[in-house]
Protein backbone atom coordinates (compact mmCIF):
# COMPACT_ATOMS: atom_id res chain seq x y z
CA UNK A 1 0.00 0.00 0.00
CA UNK A 2 0.97 3.97 -0.38
CA UNK A 3 1.75 5.59 2.96
CA UNK A 4 3.84 8.64 3.79
CA UNK A 5 4.25 9.23 7.16
CA UNK A 6 5.54 12.16 9.35
CA UNK A 7 5.97 13.26 12.81
CA UNK A 8 3.17 15.76 13.79
CA UNK A 9 5.84 18.51 15.52
CA UNK A 10 9.13 19.74 16.00
CA UNK A 11 9.63 22.62 17.86
CA UNK A 12 13.40 24.51 17.76
CA UNK A 13 15.66 27.32 18.59
CA UNK A 14 16.27 30.34 16.32
CA UNK A 15 19.99 29.44 15.08
CA UNK A 16 19.28 25.69 15.76
CA UNK A 17 19.60 22.83 12.83
CA UNK A 18 16.24 21.26 12.45
CA UNK A 19 15.92 17.46 11.23
CA UNK A 20 12.07 16.26 10.12
CA UNK A 21 11.61 12.73 9.39
CA UNK A 22 9.61 10.65 6.92
CA UNK A 23 9.05 7.12 6.20
CA UNK A 24 7.72 6.02 2.88
CA UNK A 25 6.60 2.46 1.59
CA UNK A 26 6.44 2.85 -2.30
CA UNK A 27 10.18 1.57 -3.70
CA UNK A 28 8.80 2.02 -6.97
CA UNK A 29 9.46 5.82 -6.54
CA UNK A 30 11.37 7.20 -8.81
CA UNK A 31 11.61 10.97 -7.21
CA UNK A 32 10.93 12.14 -3.31
CA UNK A 33 10.43 15.65 -2.64
CA UNK A 34 10.25 18.32 0.09
CA UNK A 35 7.45 21.28 0.02
CA UNK A 36 6.42 23.85 2.56
CA UNK A 37 3.14 25.18 3.29
CA UNK A 38 2.51 28.31 5.09
CA UNK A 39 -0.55 29.65 6.54
CA UNK A 40 -3.12 30.26 3.63
CA UNK A 41 -0.96 29.87 1.12
CA UNK A 42 -0.31 26.41 -1.07
CA UNK A 43 2.75 24.29 -1.02
CA UNK A 44 6.03 25.94 -2.55
CA UNK A 45 8.78 23.01 -3.55
CA UNK A 46 11.72 23.18 -1.74
CA UNK A 47 13.85 20.75 -3.04
CA UNK A 48 13.95 17.09 -4.16
CA UNK A 49 15.88 13.70 -4.51
CA UNK A 50 16.61 11.27 -7.42
CA UNK A 51 15.77 7.83 -5.63
CA UNK A 52 19.33 6.81 -6.92
CA UNK A 53 20.92 9.38 -4.94
CA UNK A 54 22.05 9.24 -0.71
CA UNK A 55 21.98 13.21 0.09
CA UNK A 56 21.61 16.49 -1.85
CA UNK A 57 22.34 19.65 -0.22
CA UNK A 58 20.77 23.57 -1.24
CA UNK A 59 21.88 26.32 0.25
CA UNK A 60 20.56 25.14 4.16
CA UNK A 61 19.08 22.30 3.18
CA UNK A 62 20.55 18.87 3.15
CA UNK A 63 18.30 15.89 2.23
CA UNK A 64 19.06 12.41 3.03
CA UNK A 65 17.67 9.32 1.47
CA UNK A 66 18.25 5.83 3.01
CA UNK A 67 16.35 4.04 0.44
CA UNK A 68 16.65 0.56 2.33
CA UNK A 69 14.71 1.43 5.41
CA UNK A 70 12.64 3.75 3.15
CA UNK A 71 13.58 6.91 5.30
CA UNK A 72 14.01 10.45 4.10
CA UNK A 73 14.84 13.05 6.21
CA UNK A 74 15.54 17.27 5.34
CA UNK A 75 17.55 19.20 7.88
CA UNK A 76 17.30 23.21 7.93
CA UNK A 77 20.71 24.52 8.89
CA UNK A 78 20.52 27.80 11.01
CA UNK A 79 16.97 27.61 11.34
CA UNK A 80 15.07 31.24 11.47
CA UNK A 81 11.82 32.20 12.42
CA UNK A 82 10.84 32.72 8.84
CA UNK A 83 11.11 28.71 8.36
CA UNK A 84 8.26 27.93 10.65
CA UNK A 85 5.45 26.43 8.44
CA UNK A 86 3.91 22.67 7.60
CA UNK A 87 7.08 20.43 5.72
CA UNK A 88 5.24 17.70 3.76
CA UNK A 89 7.31 14.73 2.39
CA UNK A 90 6.07 13.23 -0.92
CA UNK A 91 6.62 10.62 -3.06
CA UNK A 92 6.06 10.23 -6.83
CA UNK A 93 5.34 7.56 -9.01
CA UNK A 94 6.71 7.40 -12.13
CA UNK A 95 4.32 4.72 -13.31
CA UNK A 96 0.67 6.60 -12.66
CA UNK A 97 2.71 10.06 -12.49
CA UNK A 98 0.55 10.03 -8.83
CA UNK A 99 1.95 11.99 -5.90
CA UNK A 100 1.62 10.81 -2.79
CA UNK A 101 2.16 13.31 0.26
CA UNK A 102 2.64 12.62 4.16
CA UNK A 103 0.75 14.35 6.48
CA UNK A 104 2.83 17.23 7.13
CA UNK A 105 5.42 18.22 10.30
CA UNK A 106 4.50 21.52 11.53
CA UNK A 107 7.66 23.32 12.68
CA UNK A 108 7.99 25.73 14.85
CA UNK A 109 11.13 28.25 15.56
CA UNK A 110 11.29 30.01 18.93
CA UNK A 111 12.94 33.22 18.46
CA UNK B 1 5.68 35.38 -15.42
CA UNK B 2 2.64 34.08 -13.47
CA UNK B 3 2.58 31.19 -11.80
CA UNK B 4 -0.59 28.64 -10.68
CA UNK B 5 -3.44 31.05 -10.05
CA UNK B 6 -6.93 29.43 -8.15
CA UNK B 7 -10.32 31.12 -8.30
CA UNK B 8 -11.79 32.25 -6.30
CA UNK B 9 -10.02 31.95 -2.80
CA UNK B 10 -13.06 31.21 -1.09
CA UNK B 11 -16.54 29.57 -1.56
CA UNK B 12 -19.25 28.68 0.94
CA UNK B 13 -21.87 25.93 -0.36
CA UNK B 14 -24.61 23.99 1.27
CA UNK B 15 -24.98 20.19 1.39
CA UNK B 16 -26.30 18.80 -2.44
CA UNK B 17 -25.12 22.04 -4.08
CA UNK B 18 -22.54 21.80 -7.16
CA UNK B 19 -19.24 23.58 -7.24
CA UNK B 20 -17.06 24.46 -9.67
CA UNK B 21 -13.64 25.68 -9.50
CA UNK B 22 -10.96 27.04 -11.75
CA UNK B 23 -7.10 26.79 -12.45
CA UNK B 24 -4.70 28.74 -15.22
CA UNK B 25 -1.27 26.49 -14.65
CA UNK B 26 1.98 28.12 -14.69
CA UNK B 27 3.15 29.50 -18.02
CA UNK B 28 4.88 26.78 -20.14
CA UNK B 29 3.39 24.37 -18.18
CA UNK B 30 0.82 21.47 -19.44
CA UNK B 31 -0.35 19.42 -17.26
CA UNK B 32 -2.84 20.32 -14.20
CA UNK B 33 -3.44 17.95 -11.02
CA UNK B 34 -6.25 18.60 -8.30
CA UNK B 35 -5.62 17.69 -4.32
CA UNK B 36 -7.56 18.15 -2.06
CA UNK B 37 -6.50 18.83 1.52
CA UNK B 38 -8.25 18.52 4.73
CA UNK B 39 -8.01 20.13 8.07
CA UNK B 40 -4.26 18.97 8.85
CA UNK B 41 -3.78 16.71 6.47
CA UNK B 42 -1.60 16.28 3.39
CA UNK B 43 -2.67 16.53 0.15
CA UNK B 44 -4.74 14.13 -1.61
CA UNK B 45 -4.75 13.50 -5.44
CA UNK B 46 -7.96 14.03 -7.12
CA UNK B 47 -7.45 13.38 -10.53
CA UNK B 48 -4.36 15.07 -13.44
CA UNK B 49 -5.34 16.29 -16.77
CA UNK B 50 -2.96 16.40 -19.49
CA UNK B 51 -3.93 17.28 -23.84
CA UNK B 52 -7.54 17.30 -22.34
CA UNK B 53 -7.85 14.25 -20.76
CA UNK B 54 -8.07 12.47 -17.53
CA UNK B 55 -4.99 11.03 -17.31
CA UNK B 56 -4.91 9.56 -13.48
CA UNK B 57 -7.50 9.49 -10.78
CA UNK B 58 -6.98 9.00 -7.25
CA UNK B 59 -9.82 7.43 -4.63
CA UNK B 60 -12.10 9.66 -5.41
CA UNK B 61 -16.27 9.27 -6.11
CA UNK B 62 -17.30 10.48 -9.83
CA UNK B 63 -18.85 13.72 -8.06
CA UNK B 64 -15.82 14.66 -8.86
CA UNK B 65 -14.94 15.69 -12.20
CA UNK B 66 -12.35 18.14 -14.40
CA UNK B 67 -12.11 19.27 -17.45
CA UNK B 68 -9.26 20.64 -19.45
CA UNK B 69 -9.23 23.41 -21.95
CA UNK B 70 -7.03 23.87 -24.94
CA UNK B 71 -5.45 26.96 -23.41
CA UNK B 72 -4.89 24.22 -20.18
CA UNK B 73 -6.45 25.50 -17.89
CA UNK B 74 -8.58 23.28 -15.87
CA UNK B 75 -11.76 23.02 -13.89
CA UNK B 76 -12.71 20.29 -10.62
CA UNK B 77 -16.45 20.15 -10.34
CA UNK B 78 -18.08 18.53 -7.70
CA UNK B 79 -21.82 17.60 -7.90
CA UNK B 80 -23.94 16.90 -4.42
CA UNK B 81 -21.91 18.01 -2.14
CA UNK B 82 -21.44 16.79 0.90
CA UNK B 83 -20.40 18.17 4.83
CA UNK B 84 -17.09 16.08 4.34
CA UNK B 85 -16.04 18.22 0.93
CA UNK B 86 -14.87 20.65 2.73
CA UNK B 87 -11.36 21.28 2.02
CA UNK B 88 -9.01 23.54 0.65
CA UNK B 89 -8.65 22.55 -3.08
CA UNK B 90 -5.02 22.77 -4.53
CA UNK B 91 -4.28 23.31 -8.08
CA UNK B 92 -0.72 22.12 -9.38
CA UNK B 93 0.47 22.28 -12.71
CA UNK B 94 3.80 20.37 -14.25
CA UNK B 95 5.33 19.76 -17.80
CA UNK B 96 5.48 16.80 -19.29
CA UNK B 97 8.70 15.55 -20.58
CA UNK B 98 10.49 16.78 -17.07
CA UNK B 99 11.32 13.94 -15.86
CA UNK B 100 11.56 15.38 -12.31
CA UNK B 101 7.88 15.91 -12.38
CA UNK B 102 8.08 19.12 -10.38
CA UNK B 103 4.74 20.14 -9.07
CA UNK B 104 3.98 23.99 -8.79
CA UNK B 105 0.95 24.61 -6.67
CA UNK B 106 -1.21 27.33 -6.25
CA UNK B 107 -2.64 28.74 -3.57
CA UNK B 108 -6.19 26.72 -3.16
CA UNK B 109 -9.61 27.32 -3.04
CA UNK B 110 -11.25 27.00 0.56
CA UNK B 111 -14.67 25.24 0.33
CA UNK B 112 -16.78 25.01 3.22
CA UNK B 113 -20.10 22.88 3.06
CA UNK B 114 -22.65 23.83 5.45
Amino acid sequence: GEDVEQSLFLSVREGDSSVINCTYTDSSSTYLYWYKQEPGAGLQLLTYIFSNMDMKQDQRLTVLLNKKDKHLSLRIADTQTGDSAIYFCAEMDSGTYKYIFGTGTRLKVLA
Amino acid sequence: DAGVTQSPTHLIKTRGQQVTLRCSPKSGHDTVSWYQQALGQGPQFIFQYYEEEERQRGNFPDRFSGHQFPNYSSELNVNALLLGDSALYLCASSLVGDSREKLFFGSGTQLSVL
